[in-house]
């Protein structure tokens, strides 16, 4: 079946340096591609999503990357800080499904040291 | 603002209990999915609806089954909960094709 292979399960950086959480999909249909951050006890939260006809798109700190022919696209954080902290899931829409269906990674558990 | 509402934060069941887990938003979205999250395999399909009394199957539909009566609801139903269904529970919603879910918060179940 189709799959999201998300790399690495665990990145611990220091305050202020850069992130790259990094994801492979299989599903060559696949279209759209959101981001979505989760802190410990809460729900997963949309924190930026990028569609297919777009090679890459950046909100302040945050940046992603898409690369279709590879099948891959990357989650940057720049000037990391403390709350910047949780576990992050990309996810792929699959096929030509009309319902908006996603698959999710494996999730990657980010820690910023102060 | 989207939200999207679980019933229970916490369940507790026995060993092949019929286990009932709600879920219900309020703004008019058309697709509903339910997950579950366990660590180190992220979060899994277990079924979605699209459309009132349509639903389709996930990744993992064994065990489960779902219902749809109203738009705003969608339910999941372990129909003889087994120790291998203890996992946290996420309901989502999304407007249409290629935008983004909300979730809910959660149901943690743990069925002993």
């Amino acid at each position: 079946g189709e799959n999201v292979e998300q790399h690495p399960s665990t990145l611990s950086v220091q305050e202020g340096d850069s992130a790259v959480i990094k994801c492979t999909y299989s599903d060559s249909a696949s279209n759209y591609f959101p981001w979505y951050k989760q802190e410990l006890g809460k729900r997963p939260q949309l924190i930026i999503d990028i569609r297919s006809n777009v090679g890459e798109k950046k909100d302040q700190r945050i940046a992603v990357t898409l690369n279709k022919t590879a099948k891959h696209f990357s989650l940057h954080i720049t000037e990391t800080q403390p709350e910047d902290s949780a576990v992050y899931f990309c996810a792929a829409s699959i096929g030509s499904s009309n319902t908006g269906k996603l698959i999710f990674g494996q999730g990657t558990t980010l820690q910023v040291k102060p | 603002d989207v939200k999207v509402t679980q019933s229970s934060r916490y369940l507790v069941k026995r060993t092949g209990e019929k286990v009932f887990l709600e879920c219900v938003q309020d703004m008019d979205h058309e697709n509903m999915f339910w997950y579950r999250q366990d660590p180190g395999l992220g979060l899994r399909l277990i079924y979605f609806s699209y459309d009132v009394k349509m639903k389709e199957k996930g990744d993992i539909p064994e065990g489960y089954s779902v219902s749809r009566e109203k738009k705003e609801r969608f339910s999941l139903i372990l129909e003889s909960a087994s120790t291998n269904q203890t996992s946290m529970y996420l309901c989502a919603s999304s407007l249409e094709f290629n935008y983004g879910y909300t979730f809910g918060s959660g149901t943690r179940l743990t069925v002993v």
